[in-house]
């Protein structure tokens, strides 16, 4: 039973570039919820989509979007990167009230 | 708004040795608190859970009380490993809230010396 999968595990960018991160649920999940950590920080709430909607959405710039497909499947597009946005992003997923089974993230490097 | 507070790291224990790490939460109403494990390189890993005051979560040897008097959910283990060393999180979610966001504390490294 696969577990939260997310690509690429490593990615670098330019400022002012536009990344997509992907992400699958662990099967049996429909909600996908993505979180940003900064190097020494706690994972901090980006949104959560749930049938093919974006549920709630935490303390970030427009600059960052997602997409909830069909097959439950997610991904993060951030546009016009910044330096700041240089962070492990975390793919979580879930059904229902169970706890969040989290992906081993993406680690992205804005140069 | 709610938040975690966790004790800062790095801890740094001998193998046997107890362990504990600080947590305290402010939130309104109940939340539910969890602790989560992060291994280096990986993500996070559900360590042990609990939804209402004066339940005890434990799993692998590590407990946490939930108690509501002092708002806190530290973890314990009695002895810990070499393998035991990672980040420990410390995080809530707040009670009726329409989705299952989880506020996350800042982290506690605990590194284990054989």
């Amino acid at each position: 039973d696969a577990g939260v999968t997310q690509s690429p595990t490593h990615l670098i960018k330019t400022r002012g570039q536009q990344v997509t991160l992907r992400c699958s649920p662990k099967s049996g999940h429909d909600t996908v919820s993505w979180y940003q950590q900064a190097l020494g920080q706690g994972p901090q709430f980006i949104f959560q989509y749930y049938e093919e909607e974006e549920r709630q959405r935490g303390n970030f710039p427009d600059r960052f979007s997602g997409h909830q497909f069909p097959n439950y499947s997610s991904e993060l597009n951030v546009n016009a990167l910044l330096l700041g946005d240089s962070a492990l992003y975390l793919c979580a997923s879930s059904s229902g009230g169970s706890p969040l089974h989290f992906g081993n993230g993406t680690r992205l490097t804005v140069t | 708004g709610d938040s975690v507070t966790q004790m800062e790291g790095p801890v740094t224990l001998s193998e046997e040795a107890f362990l504990t790490i600080n947590c305290t939460y402010t939130a309104t109403g109940y939340p539910s608190l969890f602790w989560y494990v992060q291994y280096p390189g990986e993500g996070l890993q559900l360590l042990l859970k609990a939804t209402k005051a004066d339940d005890k979560g434990s799993n692998k040897g590590f407990e946490a009380t939930y108690r509501k008097e002092t708002t806190s959910f530290h973890l314990e283990k009695g002895s810990v490993q070499v393998s035991d060393s990672a980040v420990y999180f410390c995080a809530l979610k707040s009670r009726g809230g329409a989705t299952n966001k989880l506020i996350f504390g800042t982290g506690t490294l605990l590194a284990v010396q054989p």
